[in-house]
């Protein structure tokens, strides 16, 4: 149990196009969602907390209307790279949590973005 | 302010041998703490947690690991490494006070060789 998928595994697309990242649990309602950015040969740096229904809280230091997420469901939030630059190539990955009191998350396998 | 440091970022060991991965961290609270392995190309999987329970964690594989407050240290070790042990490997602690954000470390890049 408890399996988050991403959607699409990889991703290249041409500068200033936007993109759209889908991060499901497939067996269980997930209350939180969690986006991480991964640079290579780096640790994962957390984006933003996205809870079902409401606006999603960001780190300092993300832009907002660049990373545009949306928690429309318990088992679906999308991460949307707007505008994409060489600099957001990444690799992105989403958690997700289904309950404050279960204290784990459980990750998908990211999704590697590449701007050209 | 919450944080971990993973001291060494690259650990070599030949297979049979006993693995050992240091994990120092900092927190004002009592912390939850989990070690996470990322194989290339796939996503984080869960070794083990400490959730403020028994101080000597086991995990999958065989991995398992001590909480240690007065060394502020949460070491991950396996008695035997496994060519298929290679990996990343993360030490993360999450802010259980006030948050749930996970921080994590830098990672530690286990090469295991025949």
């Amino acid at each position: 149990g408890a399996v988050v998928s991403q959607h699409p595994s990889r991703v290249i697309c041409k500068s200033g196009t936007s993109v759209k990242i889908e991060c499901r649990s497939l067996d269980f309602q997930a209350t939180t969602m969690f986006w991480y950015r991964q640079f290579p040969k780096q640790s994962l740096m957390l984006m933003a907390t996205s809870n079902e229904g409401s606006k999603a809280t960001y780190e300092q230091g993300v832009e907002k209307d660049k990373f545009l997420i949306n928690h429309a469901s318990l088992t679906l939030s999308t991460l949307t790279v707007t505008s994409a630059h060489p600099e957001d190539s990444s690799f992105y990955i989403c958690s997700a949590r289904w309950d404050l009191a279960y204290n784990e998350q459980f990750f998908g396998p990211g999704t590697r973005l590449t701007v050209l | 302010a919450q944080s971990v440091t993973q001291l060494d970022s690259h650990v070599s060991v030949s297979e049979g041998t006993p693995v050992l991965l240091r994990c120092n961290y900092s927190s004002s609270y009592s912390p939850s703490l989990f070690w996470y392995v990322q194989h290339p190309n796939k996503g984080l999987q869960l070794l083990l947690k400490y959730t403020s329970a028994a101080t000597l964690v086991k995990g999958i594989n065989g991995f398992e690991a001590e909480f240690k407050k007065s060394e502020t240290s949460f070491h991950l070790t396996k008695p035997s490494a496994h060519m298929s042990d290679a990996a990343e490997y993360f030490c993360v602690v999450s802010l259980t006070l006030f948050t749930d954000k996970l921080i994590f470390g830098t990672g530690t890049r286990l090469q295991v060789f025949p």
